[in-house]
């Protein structure tokens, strides 16, 4: 069974340029989660996916991230413009359904701001 | 305040040595995950709890609802072991993405 893909796997960009984080979960799985990873600190939940439904995103600063999945397949995570602070690993996770099962992650996009 | 803590942040070991790692959390949870997260590596996921205990192979996890504890045992370790282990937790009423803590740094010396 292959696994959770992200790409790009790493990401250097100067601040106030934007960039796209994509993410292709396991065949089948319809709860997608996009996490942000500052070093040193645990993952934080930026959005959750159910399909192509926003089941959950309080924790996303809407102001300069977006995310889709208009198809309830892949997503796209986007930010624009990139601050300093946004230099983080972004990793995608998916699970069959919500609740009840494990979440699978991806291999997560380094990206760097300058 | 975290709603999930972990201890230790950092634990060195000798190879053979049984771990143990702590996590605690404030909040009322569905489930409780224990991952692992080598270094530039991806996160993956070890045990989802909601009580009592699992085991797979050399790792036990276990559960304390009342306590809201979990704690993650390695026995017989190895340096193969040394990596970042995370404490997760699924929040109740509905919410289903995880809330992690900081995570322990473990090192096992040959």
């Amino acid at each position: 069974e292959a696994g959770v893909a992200q790409s790009p796997r790493y990401k250097i960009i100067e601040k106030r340029q934007s960039v796209a984080f994509w993410c292709n979960p396991i065949s089948g799985h319809a709860t997608l989660y996009w996490y942000q990873q500052i070093l040193g600190q645990g993952p934080k939940l930026l959005i959750q996916f159910q399909n192509n439904g926003v089941v959950d995103d309080s924790q996303l600063p809407k102001d300069r991230f977006s995310a889709e999945r208009l198809k309830g397949v892949d997503s796209t995570l986007k930010i624009q413009p990139a601050k300093l602070e946004d230099s983080a690993v972004y990793l995608c996770a998916s699970s069959l359904q919500p609740s009840t099962d494990t979440q699978y992650f991806g291999p997560g996009t380094r990206l760097t701001v300058l | 305040k975290n709603e999930v803590e972990q201890s230790p942040q950092n634990l060195t070991a000798q190879e053979g040595e049984f771990i143990t790692i702590n996590c605690s959390y404030s909040v009322g949870i569905s489930a409780l995950h224990w991952l692992q997260q080598h270094p530039g590596g991806g996160i993956v996921s070890l045990f989802m709890l909601s009580s009592g205990k699992k085991k797979h192979g050399r790792l036990i996890a276990t559960i304390n609802i009342q306590e809201k504890h979990s704690s993650l045992h390695i026995t017989a370790s190895h340096p193969r072991d040394s990596a970042v282990y995370i404490c997760a937790v699924r929040l109740g009423g509905g919410a289903d993405g995880l809330t992690f803590g900081k995570g322990t740094h473990l090192i096992i010396q040959p």
